[in-house]
């Protein structure tokens, strides 16, 4: 069963902690991606990879850090940097390293709440 | 000014009726657009990509795109309560931006 998973699909952080959140992809695809989504508010892109080994910045890279060692994964740390991590974050992936043209498709999700 | 904008609604139509969301977009040279679902909660889900001039139908659902007036648009017929969502439009040429949604109530 092809798709993109993420976990937690809840996660706590106290002020100050670092955090991890996983995503997998078997869907063989070259472009990986991470975005942020707050209410009312359009998907904010924050990393993305076109290959393993290579990322590149978003327009909210502040405060995470990502690392593309092999192909399926792309895990992205929130850091204690990030004032305001509260919000639904998604991973999609893509075919092709072009960003724009080609479908993203999405994981389920993670919610992080900072206590 | 956005990159992409969508009225926010809520757009309310009635079962079986046709709802109607609408897209604008700056980025005069974009290349490909996308209406995804997203229900409450859950990660946005693809509904139709189209990237030429003109209309593309999937079953109850029609993708428009007028490059010259940055316009793209999707028609839902037959509208179901199951419809019920927030339709994110999406634009891609060197990157994909994202509107902030519609969300359409479907009422039987």
């Amino acid at each position: 069963d092809g798709g993109i998973t993420q976990s937690p699909k809840y996660l706590f952080r106290k002020e100050g902690q670092n955090v991890t959140l996983s995503c997998e992809q078997n869907l063989n695809h070259d472009a990986m991606y991470w975005y942020r989504q707050d209410p009312g508010q359009g998907l904010r892109l924050i990393y993305y990879s076109q290959i393993v080994n290579d990322f590149q910045k978003g327009d909210i890279a502040e405060g995470y850090s990502v690392s593309r060692e092999k192909k399926e994964s792309f895990p992205l740390t929130v850091t204690s940097a990030q004032k305001n991590p509260t919000a639904f974050y998604l991973c999609a992936s893509s075919i092709r390293a072009g960003m724009g043209l080609d479908t993203q498709y999405f994981g389920p999700g993670t919610r992080l709440t900072v206590l | 000014q956005k990159e992409v904008e969508q009225n926010s609604g809520p757009l309310s139509v009635p079962e079986g009726a046709i709802a109607s969301l609408n897209c604008t977009y700056s980025d005069r040279v974009s290349q490909s657009f996308f209406w995804y679902r997203q229900y409450s909660g859950k990660s946005p889900e693809l509904i139709m990509s189209i990237y030429s001039n003109g209309d593309k139908e999937d079953g109850r659902f029609t993708a428009q795109l007028n490059k010259a007036s940055q316009y793209v648009s999707l028609l839902i017929r037959d509208s179901q309560p199951s419809d019920s969502a927030t339709y994110l439009c999406a634009v891609g040429n060197n990157d994909m931006r994202f509107g902030a949604g519609t969300r359409l109530t479907v009422k039987p």
